[in-house]
């Protein structure tokens, strides 16, 4: 049983490059989220998804863009990346309204630097 | 998702319990208290929850206040693998109460040989 599978662990990026973390789980979670952590902060959310087809902006959306095409895959994609986008972005997983527990599990991280 | 308040750090002797307190006074009547730790820069990891009874796990014992405002963790033997940081959250239930879930800057908790 993976749970939450984060790639890549490590990136490193220029001014203006775009790319995609990836972030998939496999124990079929209808929710779904993205966060950012910064050296010595906590856990800043960027966007969530409460099922495939459905998103929404949480507390920093700018500069991030995503989807949910299948239940198991949540990508998150910086558009034009900034150096201030550097940090650590954990994605994150758990049931939905039904079969509710709250518990959120989380993948290892994916250390994102911009130059 | 309700606001919560934790204490920025704390340490806490090898074998002694560790107390960690978060407030959370705007907390309603649908929501649980989460608490999950975060050792190094690993992913969260969740500990317990409850909603308004206490709770024991194989981890730690969540005790909730009776008006349901604050709460406090309970390591009962820390031990140095505890050194980490432990975040208290609230997550509501159904209703898309669970949808927006915030973490604040959490307990940076170091245990001491």
């Amino acid at each position: 049983n993976a749970g939450v599978t984060q790639t890549p662990k490590f990136q490193v990026l220029k001014t203006g490059q775009s790319m995609t973390l990836q972030c998939a789980q496999d124990m079929n979670h209808e929710y779904m989220s993205w966060y950012r952590q910064d050296p010595g902060m906590g856990l800043r959310l960027i966007h969530y998804s409460v099922g495939a087809g459905i998103t929404d902006q949480g507390e920093v959306p700018n500069g991030y863009n995503v989807s949910r095409s299948t239940t198991e895959d949540f990508p998150l994609r910086l558009l034009s990346a900034a150096p201030s986008q550097t940090s650590v972005y954990f994605c994150a997983s758990s049931y939905g309204d039904r079969g509710w527990t709250g518990e959120l599990f989380f993948g290892e991280g994916s250390r994102l630097t911009v130059l | 998702d309700a606001k919560t308040t934790q204490p920025t750090s704390m340490d806490c002797a090898e074998g002694r319990a560790a107390n960690l307190p978060c407030n959370h006074s705007t907390i309603s009547g649908n929501e649980y208290v989460y608490w999950y730790r975060q050792i190094h820069s690993q992913g969260p990891q969740y500990i317990i929850h409850g909603l308004k009874n206490n709770e024991t796990n194989e981890m730690a014992s969540l005790i909730i206040t009776e008006d349901r405002k604050s709460s406090t963790l309970i390591l009962p033997h820390a031990t140095l693998r505890d050194t980490a940081v432990y975040y208290c959250i609230v997550r509501g239930a159904g209703s898309g109460g669970y949808q927006k879930v915030t973490f604040g800057t959490g307990t940076k908790l170091q245990v001491i040989p």
